[in-house]
């Protein structure tokens, strides 16, 4: 099955600094990754997303790159502001209507003022 | 866009006694219902997949007898968490599947005292 990855566990950055998590999967017939934003007690809130026949994808301050040779895809916020202080989680799809997500492990992101 | 309640947001149960959790898609027809958990600090794992009129798909390690769920509408996914222990106590959340997209309930904090 499908197994993700992701690092850092962990990212502290200062306000305005760019921000970028990454993710590694396994299954190459994966062809769908959002990456949501979760606070604590709430549900995931999706923020991108890209699908496997396009490399880049940006929407606003936000950005999500995907090298479908190596398995790899990450998330790149950049003038980060305190409010985007959260756990992100990548997560990895056949995209087919009815499959689930695997999820990376998340990051905790800290945005320092 | 797809919305999907959840309920109760919060529930705090004695040790033993069953607590129900409902997800109900508002605007669209839930085929395929995902249900996941997510302890403390870390990600969300799916535990079961459920078809509306047919039984659940639950991952390895999840107890079916424990863990009941039903979907038995197109709009209604419920999970049952039986004879719960201290242990059970979790962020459990429901993940609706439609041709438009995924959507993520609200969440329900279960504490079992």
């Amino acid at each position: 099955g499908e197994n993700v990855e992701q690092h850092p566990s962990t990212l502290s950055v200062q306000e305005g600094d760019s921000a970028v998590i990454k993710c590694t999967y396994s299954d190459s017939a994966s062809n769908y990754f959002p990456w949501y934003k979760q606070e604590l007690g709430k549900r995931p809130q999706l923020i991108i997303d890209i699908r496997s026949n396009v490399g880049e994808k940006k929407d606003q301050r936000i950005a999500v790159t995907l090298n479908k040779t190596a398995k790899h895809f990450s998330l790149h916020i950049t003038e980060t502001q305190p409010e985007d202080s959260a756990v992100y989680f990548c997560a990895a799809s056949s995209g087919n209507y009815g499959q689930n997500f695997v999820f990376g492990p998340g990051t905790r992101l800290s945005v320092l003022p | 866009g797809a919305v999907v309640s959840q309920h109760p947001s919060r529930v705090i149960c004695k040790s033993g006694t069953s607590v129900k959790i409902e997800c109900r898609s508002l605007d669209f027809q839930a085929t395929t219902m995902f249900w996941y958990r997510q302890f403390p600090k870390q990600s969300l794992m799916l535990m079961a997949t459920s078809n509306e009129g047919s039984k659940a798909t639950y991952e390895q390690g999840v107890e079916k007898d424990k863990f009941l769920i039903n979907h038995a509408s197109l709009t209604l996914s419920t999970l049952t968490v039986t004879s719960a222990h201290p242990e059970d106590s979790s962020f459990y959340i429901c993940s609706a599947s439609s041709h438009q997209g995924y959507t993520f309930g609200s969440g329900t904090r279960l504490t079992v005292v």
